[in-house]
């Protein structure tokens, strides 16, 4: 069964520096989605950065971007010049198709002035 | 991208009742996907529901404890039967992405607080 591991509980980072949070997951497919997304305290799941596990580019979004390592099933999530407002749980997800989500337990992040 | 608007936003409810949480997408979706995340959990996946048939349910979650409703493809239903403080917990409402394989989209969830 497909799961999906984030290691760090909560990170902490000072606004305008830059934060990588880790995810893993383990897979015996080769053909797959990986996704962040942010979860403020509305409750809201945004998603920030997906990934097509067959393109071998990383992923960028603005501020952030992510490595993706297949071969070591690694999908970290890097936040450049942090910002206030990007205070929030992040999720890294795994789907592979149209399977379901498999979400992995979070990362509190927390962004101080 | 989808909107989805789901109701109530929260509530507070007597152990022993039931609460049933809407969700309505702004187009049409094939399949509509129930979560529930537990205080400073993860999400979990309840059940897919999809259109004219039964909603499939995830290992430890049956339809008399969670009974949904899907009777068109914009609208669908989750109902927490005979809850217990244990139900205390946010229920995400999502769909996918029109095209086939983007990612999935939630509403705003609803706090559900049973005491």
């Amino acid at each position: 069964a497909q799961t999906v591991t984030q290691s760090q509980p909560e990170m902490s980072v000072q606004e305008a520096e830059t934060v990588t949070l880790s995810c893993t997951y383990d897979t015996s497919e080769s053909d797959y989605y990986l996704f962040w997304y942010k979860q403020p305290p509305s409750r809201q799941m945004i998603l920030v950065i997906r990934q097509e596990a067959y393109k071998q580019q990383n992923a960028t979004e603005n501020r952030f971007s992510v490595n993706f390592q297949k071969a070591a099933k690694s999908f970290s999530l890097k936040i450049s010049d942090s910002q206030l407002g990007d205070a929030a749980m992040y999720f890294c997800a795994y789907r592979r198709n149209t399977d379901k989500l498999i979400f992995g337990t979070g990362t509190r992040l927390q962004v101080f002035p | 991208s989808a909107v989805i608007s789901q109701k109530p936003s929260r509530d507070i409810c007597q152990r022993g009742t039931s609460l049933t949480i809407q969700c309505q997408v702004d187009s049409q979706v094939t399949m509509m996907f129930w979560y529930r995340q537990q205080p400073g959990q993860s999400l979990t996946l309840i059940a897919t529901a999809n259109q004219g048939s039964e909603a499939t349910y995830e290992s430890g979650f049956v339809i008399d404890k969670f009974p949904i409703s899907r009777p068109n493809l914009t609208f669908s239903t989750l109902t927490v039967s005979n809850m217990s403080p244990e139900d205390s917990s946010i229920y995400l409402c999502s769909v996918e992405g029109s095209a086939r394989n983007t990612e999935a989209f939630f509403g705003q969830g609803t706090r559900l607080t049973v005491v």
